[in-house]
């Protein structure tokens, strides 16, 4: 089974902070993502990366950005946290598009900044 | 700009009752429809993946059909069972470059009453 794994299931951190998130998957798969998940306005895509040194903006990369050093981690970073990105944070992985497989999710982190 | 849809946003049913969650679509360009169950406070798990070629995929109690002309898709549950209890996402893939970025609706609260 594909195992995507997310640092830290809560997280509380101060307004200003330098904030990192991390994401391993341990399947080899090509391409992996960032999702926030806001009530009323559902999942909305960060950031995504389809290969190692590869990132690309999605729907909403204002105040954040990515890194992803090696295949097999994708690490979200807030610059300067501020209120309005307490959310719950989801990291998924896939195959690559080719492969028309499933996105396989973390469990989320639930950040909120205070 | 591909928006989902998915109506009702809460559906409560007794249990053993078989069931139907719409899901609807604006752009019929798409490389697949996921559902996706998520738990409260968890992240998603992947149910079903049809291809943009395909009419249906079944697994289980669950069917999934796709009807990309009309911009639907039906998840069918058949003798609906407590453990169902979730929120059903469906998302859409719609090609971008080397990556299948997925357009989420915002979900099907379903309640199973034993």
């Amino acid at each position: 089974d594909v195992k995507v794994t997310q640092s830290s299931r809560y997280l509380v951190k101060r307004t200003g902070e330098k904030v990192f998130l991390e994401c391993v998957q341990d399947m080899d798969h090509e391409n992996m993502f960032w999702y926030r998940q806001d009530p009323g306005l559902g999942l909305r895509l960060i950031y995504f990366s389809y290969d190692v040194k590869m990132k690309e903006k999605g729907d909403i990369p204002e105040g954040y950005s990515v890194s992803r050093e090696k295949k097999e981690r994708f690490s979200l970073i807030l610059e300067s946290a501020s209120t309005n990105q307490t959310s719950m944070y989801l990291c998924a992985s896939e195959p690559g598009q080719a492969s028309n497989q499933p996105q396989h999710f973390g469990d989320g982190t639930r950040l909120s900044i205070l | 700009k591909q928006e989902v849809t998915q109506i009702p946003a809460a559906l409560s049913v007794p249990e053993g009752e078989n069931l139907v969650l719409n899901c609807s679509f604006t752009d019929s360009a798409i490389y697949n429809l996921q559902w996706f169950r998520q738990d409260p406070g968890k992240g998603l798990t992947s149910l079903l993946l049809i291809q943009s070629s395909q009419r249906e995929q079944t697994s289980g109690r669950l069917n999934a059909s796709l009807d990309k002309s009309s911009g639907r898709s039906t998840l069918y549950i058949a003798a609906s069972q407590p453990g169902d209890s979730a929120t059903y996402l469906c998302a859409v893939g719609a090609p971008s470059g080397n990556t299948g970025k997925l357009i989420f609706g915002q979900g099907t609260t379903l309640q199973v009453k034993p």
